[in-house]
């Protein structure tokens, strides 16, 4: 069984504040590492998909960076804003020979930007 | 293009009924997947199939059948509803399982409750 791990389980910041949350995924068969963006009644939408070992992507005020050798992956985001209040999902990507490379995921991070 | 269509959004159902929640995508996609989230949990794959006619079961299939006859299409079947399939269901798509980069695009979800 893989086990992706999010931390924190939930998150209250004021608007204006810079955050980050951590996902943590097995170091061994890494194949791809994703970050979405779920927002209440809406169906997760793709933030990041990050392959290498020291990758850094970035979108507007969000960025992420992967760390394989370790097994952890930061999600950041400046200067928050109540628009960005939503659960922040990771899920890992394995190597697994002769079979289909699925995605974990992990239970996410739940972020509320207070106004 | 509409992405990735569910149908229905909302369903009841009693117990022991059966039902197909349906699922398409104009995307040219081979890989469909099914997801059920539930509370405290992250997403947990139930199916899923890299092109027509092949399809494979995910970490938890027991309860339901799926089928792959077009690209488009990947309904997924509860036999024999029972109140532990009370759900959100999410059908998700990618145009490549096996590219790590290609990002995974999710319907809308279909919210099934069974009493």
């Amino acid at each position: 069984i893989l086990n992706v791990e999010q931390s924190p389980q939930s998150l209250h910041v004021q608007e204006g504040d810079s955050t980050n949350f951590t996902c943590s995924f097995p170091s061994s068969n890494f194949y791809a590492l994703h970050w979405y963006r779920w927002e209440t009644a809406k169906s997760p939408e793709a933030l990041f998909v990050m392959t290498l070992n020291g990758d850094e992507k970035k979108k507007g005020r969000i960025s992420a960076t992967l760390n394989t050798k370790e097994g952890y992956s930061y999600l950041y985001i400046k200067g928050s804003q109540p628009e960005d209040s939503a659960t922040y999902l990771c899920a890992f990507n394995f190597k697994r020979l002769g079979s289909a490379r699925q995605l974990t995921f992990g239970s996410g991070t739940q972020l509320t930007v207070l106004p | 293009n509409a992405g990735v269509t569910q149908t229905p959004k909302f369903q009841v159902l009693k117990t022991g009924q059966s039902m197909t929640l349906q699922c398409a995508q104009d995307m040219n996609h081979e890989y469909m997947s099914w997801y059920r989230q539930d509370p405290g949990m992250g997403l947990r794959l139930i199916h899923y199939s890299v092109g027509a006619g092949i399809t494979d079961q995910g970490e938890v299939p027991n309860g339901y059948n799926v089928s792959r006859s077009t690209t488009e299409d990947f309904p997924l079947r509860l036999l024999s509803a029972a109140p532990s399939q009370t759900s959100v269901y999410f059908c998700a798509t990618k145009l490549r399982l096996a590219i790590a980069d290609y990002e995974q695009y999710f319907g809308p979800g279909t919210r099934l409750t069974v009493t």
